[in-house]
């Protein structure tokens, strides 16, 4: 069964750090495109950073790029976000997903539950 | 990296179709194929309804439909059923090689 389980999640104050992960099964991990989407409380669905699949591009949501980090450890099927200088506004549940057959171009078709970042004093 | 944009909210009866548009420009929905529905029930991860303008997923019900002219992208739901209540995000590849989400349609079934 394909699956992603993302942890690391939690309060942070403003200008702090987190790592978030997200463990994925099922699936040839190293050759698939996969991002990260967050949602703040109440609000729609927010693309936030990309790895293009084998070729491994890396591509950020302006709101984010400078701040926030996309990584993987093909050895271990785990894929993170170090996400540096928080700002209240990047409180959000965090969903890692990957894409239909691995393809960057096609739409995200398995997503892991969600993994929430409280960023406040 | 502006968000696209969609209705609100839309309703329909039990039975009824629905239509939800998504209007973009020609950096993003224009110029690509790559467009993508998504459903999200209260508490729950997006869904995966619709990629590439209108293809269906495995395990998609046909009564969900996807189009595309010009900068916008359609959703069409068919024989609207209680369990279609819920929220729908569109999204588009961009020329920056990022993904664009809409801002969330409220689909109300009456």
């Amino acid at each position: 069964e394909v699956q992603l389980l993302e942890s690391g999640g939690g309060l942070v104050q403003p200008g702090g750090s987190l790592r978030l992960s997200c463990a994925a099964s099922g699936f040839t991990f190293s050759t698939y495109a996969m991002s990260w989407v967050r949602q703040a409380p109440g609000k729609g669905l927010e693309w936030v950073s990309a790895f293009t699949g084998s070729g491994s591009s890396t591509y950020y949501a302006d709101s984010v790029k400078g701040r926030f980090t996309i990584s993987r450890d093909k050895s271990k099927d785990t894929l993170y976000l170090q996400v540096n200088s928080l700002r209240a506004e990047d409180t959000a549940v965090y969903y890692c997903a990957s894409f239909v057959s691995g393809y960057y171009y096609y739409g995200m078709d398995v997503w892991g539950q969600g993994t929430t970042v409280t960023v406040s004093s | 990296q502006s968000a696209l944009t969609q209705p609100a909210s839309v309703s329909g009866s039990p039975g009824q179709s629905i239509t939800i548009s998504c209007t973009g420009t020609s950096s993003d929905i224009g110029s690509y194929n790559y467009v993508s529905w998504y459903q999200q029930h209260p508490g729950k991860a997006p869904k995966l309804m619709i990629y590439d303008v209108s293809n269906r997923p495995s395990g998609v019900s046909n009564r969900f439909s996807g189009s595309k002219s010009g900068n916008t992208a359609s959703l069409t739901i068919s024989g609207l059923q209680a369990e279609d209540e819920a929220d729908y995000y569109c999204s588009s590849y961009t020329s920056s090689g990022s993904w664009v989400f809409g801002g969330g349609t409220e689909v109300t079934v009456l």
